[in-house]
């Protein structure tokens, strides 16, 4: 079965860093990129950023670049969110996602394997 | 805020058809595909529609998918209790070099 499984719920502090997990199996996980997707409270999605395991080519939505970084190990199938100093605003939940065309990510390709989501709650 | 609007409800009775629609612009639905998205409460979202109008496996046929000039458009028939969701249109944007979401549309089936 092809999944994606992401680490547990996080509760911290701002200015906390922190870096949750998302581990593909079931596939080749170095020919598909992986993407993260931001919901927050009562909001829509939002497209963060996605990497390329196979050559950790990653692409940021300019709104997100600076904020966060993306990164992935090949060798344990898992991709990482990552934050140095987090902030109120980002209590969210983040999933990550895979498109349903190998090698690609362009027009035409969809995000059709989703993580379950982790739950970020950043609070004093 | 979203480049690609959607009216932020919708509603129906069983056995209907509802229709949701998804605006966009000459970067992104005017040239490129659009896909949609539901997400049941408290889940992941899943993929409904691809490349305009293609239906992943297992999605119902009830689900069905359009796309005319800058506009795309989710038509679901055959309205049943199971389908209260929250639906977002998606599709890549050339000025973003990545994918954007509507705001999302809350269907209620009364």
């Amino acid at each position: 079965e092809v999944q994606l499984v992401q680490s547990g719920a996080e509760v911290k502090r701002p200015g906390e860093s922190l870096k949750i997990s998302c581990q593909g199996s079931g596939y080749n996980f170095v020919t598909y990129w992986i993407g993260w997707v931001r919901q927050m409270p009562g909001k829509g999605l939002e497209w963060m950023g996605i990497i390329y395991p196979g050559d950790s080519d990653t692409r940021y939505n300019p709104s997100f670049h600076g904020q966060v970084t993306i990164s992935a190990d090949k060798s344990i199938s898992t991709s990482y969110l990552q934050w140095s100093s987090l902030r109120a605003s980002d209590t969210a939940i983040y999933y990550c996602a895979r498109p349903n065309v190998q090698y690609n990510w362009n027009d035409g390709a969809a995000f059709d394997i989703w993580g379950q989501g982790t739950v970020l709650t950043v609070s004093s | 805020q979203s480049v690609l609007t959607q009216p932020p409800s919708a509603s129906g009775t069983p056995g209907q058809r509802v229709i949701i629609s998804c605006s966009g612009g000459s970067s992104n639905i005017g040239r490129n595909y659009a896909f949609w998205y539901q997400q049941l409460p408290g889940t992941a979202p899943k993929l409904l529609i691809h490349r305009n109008a293609q239906r992943p496996s297992g999605v119902p046929d009830r689900f069905s998918g359009s796309q005319s000039g800058i506009s795309a458009s989710l038509a679901i028939s055959g309205l049943r209790s199971e389908d209260e969701a929250d639906y977002y249109c998606a599709a890549w944007d050339d000025s973003l070099s990545g994918v954007i979401f509507g705001g999302g549309t809350k269907l209620t089936v009364l």
